[in-house]
C-alpha cells in the first residue's frame, strides 16, 4: 500500500519570507501523480499545485514550485513571497495512474508571522 | 465557478442512530469520491465511484456505512448505526477522471453523542 509521510506537523514564516514544505511517499508503481492541496479554517481544500511523475520538470504555479525528486520519493513544496493568505493546513497527496482515489498525508499546518 | 455541493454542512446525532449525507459532484465529473477526515489528519478514502458503479470500497466499513450513487450524478453516503467514533468530516470530491484535479465540496462535519 502506498504511504504519504509529512514530517512536519507545524511550520511557521515571515510574511514575504519562503518556506519550504516536506513530503516523501512510498509506492512501488512507476506512473503516478503528486498534489500538494490546501485547507484553509473551515473552508475547502483546494488544489495548489500536481505533479505527474513521468515528468522530470517541477511544477510551478506563481509563488508555489515544487521539488519532485523521483528516486528519493520526496516531493516537497516551496512557497515564496509568502502571504497571510497562505495560512491553511497543506495536505501532500499521491494518486496512482489507474482509477483509485487520493492517499493523504497528515498535514503541515502552515503558520504566516506578520 | 462550478462547485461539488455537500449538505449538510454539520450534523449531530445520536449514538445508534442513522445519518446520511449528500453530495453533488460538479457537471461531467465522472468520478467521485467519499472520504472521511480525523480532526487531525489527513483525508481517508471511503468510497470511489466510476458513474455509477462503485470501483473501490475497501475502506469501507460495510457493516454500517453504505454509499450508493444511482443514476451516476449525485452520491449518497449512509451511516447505520452511529458510532461516536464516526465524529469526523466527511468530504466528498469530484474529478473529471482519475489523475485529474479532483475537487472537494466544503463537507459535512459529524458529531455523534
Amino acid at each position: 500500500a502506498q504511504t504519504v509521510t509529512q514530517s512536519q506537523p507545524e511550520m511557521s514564516v515571515q510574511e514575504a519570507e519562503t518556506v519550504t514544505l516536506s513530503c516523501t511517499y512510498d509506492t512501488s508503481e512507476s506512473d503516478y501523480y503528486l498534489f500538494w492541496y490546501k485547507q484553509p479554517p473551515s473552508r475547502q481544500m483546494i488544489l495548489v499545485i500536481r505533479q505527474e511523475a513521468y515528468k522530470q520538470q517541477n511544477a510551478t504555479e506563481n509563488r508555489f514550485s515544487v521539488n519532485f525528486q523521483k528516486a528519493a520519493k520526496s516531493f516537497s513544496l516551496k512557497i515564496s513571497d509568502s502571504q497571510l493568505g497562505d495560512a491553511a493546513m497543506y495536505f501532500c497527496a499521491y494518486g496512482p495512474g489507474g482509477a483509485d482515489g487520493l492517499t493523504f498525508g497528515k498535514g503541515t499546518h502552515l503558520i504566516i508571522q506578520p | 465557478e462550478a462547485e461539488v455541493a455537500q449538505s449538510p454542512r454539520y450534523k449531530i446525532t445520536e449514538k445508534s442512530q442513522a445519518v446520511a449525507f449528500w453530495c453533488d459532484p460538479i457537471s461531467g465529473h465522472a468520478t467521485l469520491y467519499w472520504y472521511r477526515q480525523i480532526l487531525g489528519q489527513g483525508p481517508e478514502l471511503l468510497v470511489q465511484f466510476q458513474d455509477e458503479s462503485v470501483v473501490d470500497d475497501s475502506q469501507l466499513p460495510k457493516d454500517r456505512f453504505s454509499a450508493e450513487r444511482l443514476k451516476g450524478v449525485d452520491s449518497t453516503l449512509k451511516i447505520q448505526p452511529a458510532e461516536l467514533g464516526d465524529s469526523a468530516m466527511y468530504l466528498c470530491a469530484s474529478s473529471r477522471h482519475s489523475g485529474a484535479e479532483a475537487f472537494f465540496g466544503q463537507g459535512t462535519r459529524l458529531t455523534v453523542v
